[in-house]
């Protein structure tokens, strides 16, 4: 069965901090996605990235950073320079396939990490 | 572009009610999923569609039904309210299990 941890169940830092959230995934299959996701206070899902198995080249999107290791089964998320808006909840997932004892439609997420950006 | 529309976004139901989530996409999506969100306990599958007529159990299907009859629209039927299906309702789309999901703003659904 595939799996997704989020440890930090809540993580609080002050502005301008950069902080890191992790996510560890199992799965049996070779090929497979990981997601992050941001969940504001308003409520809503946002897809924030997408990092397929066969590339582990870390991504940078202005202060945001993605460090995908296989080695350690690892996609941990970076903020830079954290700002209050980053305030939410942010959810880690893994997609593989539909057989591979997962979320049944492939789609496992983790239970979240609250990040708190206090000014 | 729409993308993913739920309705409604708030509910109070009764014990016992029966009442239908709705959830509608317009991005020719084939998957479409439906997860409860409850506090410390992430995002849990209820149940999920691969394509029209075909439909899934999920992690936590009981108490809920639900079909598919097109590729657009995937309602989700609670079929007797009860308090512990207070929650947080979420209806997603995904054009294939490897791409990433699009949310509807989701429902908060307050049973009594």
């Amino acid at each position: 069965a595939q799996k997704v941890t989020q440890a930090q169940t809540e993580i609080s830092v002050v502005e301008k901090e950069d902080v890191t959230l992790d996510c560890v995934y199992e799965t049996r299959d070779t090929t497979y996605y990981l997601f992050w996701y941001k969940q504001p206070p308003s409520g809503e899902l946002v897809f924030l990235i997408r990092r397929n198995s066969f590339d582990e080249q870390n991504e940078i999107s202005g202060r945001y950073s993605w460090n995908f290791q296989k080695s350690t089964s690892s996609f941990n998320f970076t903020i830079t320079a954290s700002q209050v808006v980053d305030s939410a909840v942010y959810f880690c997932a893994l997609s593989a396939s539909l057989y591979s004892g997962g979320g049944a439609d492939g789609l496992t997420f983790g239970k979240g990490t609250h990040l708190i950006i206090q000014p | 572009n729409a993308g993913v529309t739920q309705t409604p976004k708030f509910q109070v139901l009764k014990t016992g009610q029966s009442m239908t989530l709705q959830c509608a996409q317009d991005m020719n999506h084939e998957y479409m999923s439906w997860y409860r969100q409850d506090p410390g306990m992430g995002l849990r599958l209820i149940h999920y569609s691969v394509g029209a007529g075909i439909t899934d159990q999920g992690e936590v299907p009981n108490g809920y039904n639900v079909s598919r009859s097109t590729t657009e629209d995937f309602p989700l039927r609670l079929l007797s309210a009860a308090p512990s299906q207070t929650s947080v309702y979420f209806c997603a789309s995904r054009v294939r299990e490897t791409t990433e999901a699009f949310f509807g703003q989701g429902t908060r659904l307050t049973v009594v």
